[in-house]
């Protein structure tokens, strides 16, 4: 079956960058795009962008372009989402997520998330 | 942008009741790819709906999706007590692919 195992929580000060890793596994991690949506406390759910882990293409949300990066390392099966110079606002339950097929825009597959706090 | 509204903000019910969800977009959905989800406190969202009105493997049939072009309805026929959670609908005909602002149910 299908999961996506996220790293843990992360706390960092303002202006730092976190990583968050996403490792899946039932399936074949080059095949499906990977997607990662971010939920702030208490709010509604946000889609940040899109790696494909074959050809490392990307999509970013126009917000998050300039500080953000979605890269793969095929060789442990693993994507990565870095988001740089960071804010009290950048607080949230970041999640990794694969949709049914390939170009699926719609997520029957949900990391665990990975809550970074922004704090001084 | 495709803003995505949904409605009320907060849905008070008994279980056994029936629950409709309303999600309006600014602009037409492309080939009607909207999604509902459900989620629980501390959880993943949980998907329900795809293609505004097929169901997700695994989710029972009383929940049921339906609309087009830029209004969109969920209904939960009869409530089940693991119903009571937040709603929320996204479209992903068009990037960036966003979400509704979410539609809590709750026990009343």
């Amino acid at each position: 079956q299908v999961q996506l195992v996220q790293s843990g929580a992360e706390v960092k000060k303002p202006g730092a960058s976190v990583r968050v890793s996403c490792k899946p596994s039932g399936y074949t991690f080059t095949a499906y795009y990977m997607h990662w949506v971010r939920q702030a406390p208490g709010q509604g759910l946000e889609w940040m962008g899109r790696i494909h882990p074959n050809s490392g293409d990307t999509n970013y949300a126009q917000k998050f372009q300039g500080r953000v990066t979605m890269t793969r390392d095929t060789s442990i099966s693993t994507a990565y989402m870095e988001l740089s110079r960071l804010r009290s606002d950048d607080t949230a339950v970041y999640y990794c997520a694969r949709g049914l097929y390939d170009y699926s825009g719609y997520y029957p597959y949900w990391g665990q998330g990975t809550l970074v706090t922004v704090s001084s | 942008e495709i803003v995505l509204t949904q409605s009320p903000g907060t849905l008070s019910l008994s279980p056994g009741e029936r629950a409709t969800l309303s999600c309006r977009a600014s602009q037409s959905v492309s080939s009607n790819f909207l999604a509902w989800y459900q989620q629980k406190p501390g959880q993943a969202p949980r998907l329900l709906i795809y293609g505004a009105s097929s169901r997700a493997t695994g989710i029972p049939d009383r929940f049921s999706g339906s609309g087009s072009g830029t209004d969109f309805t969920l209904t939960i026929s009869r409530l089940e007590p693991e119903d009571f959670a937040v709603y929320y609908c996204q479209q992903y005909g068009s990037s960036p692919l966003t979400f509704g602002g979410g539609t809590k149910v709750e026990i009343k």
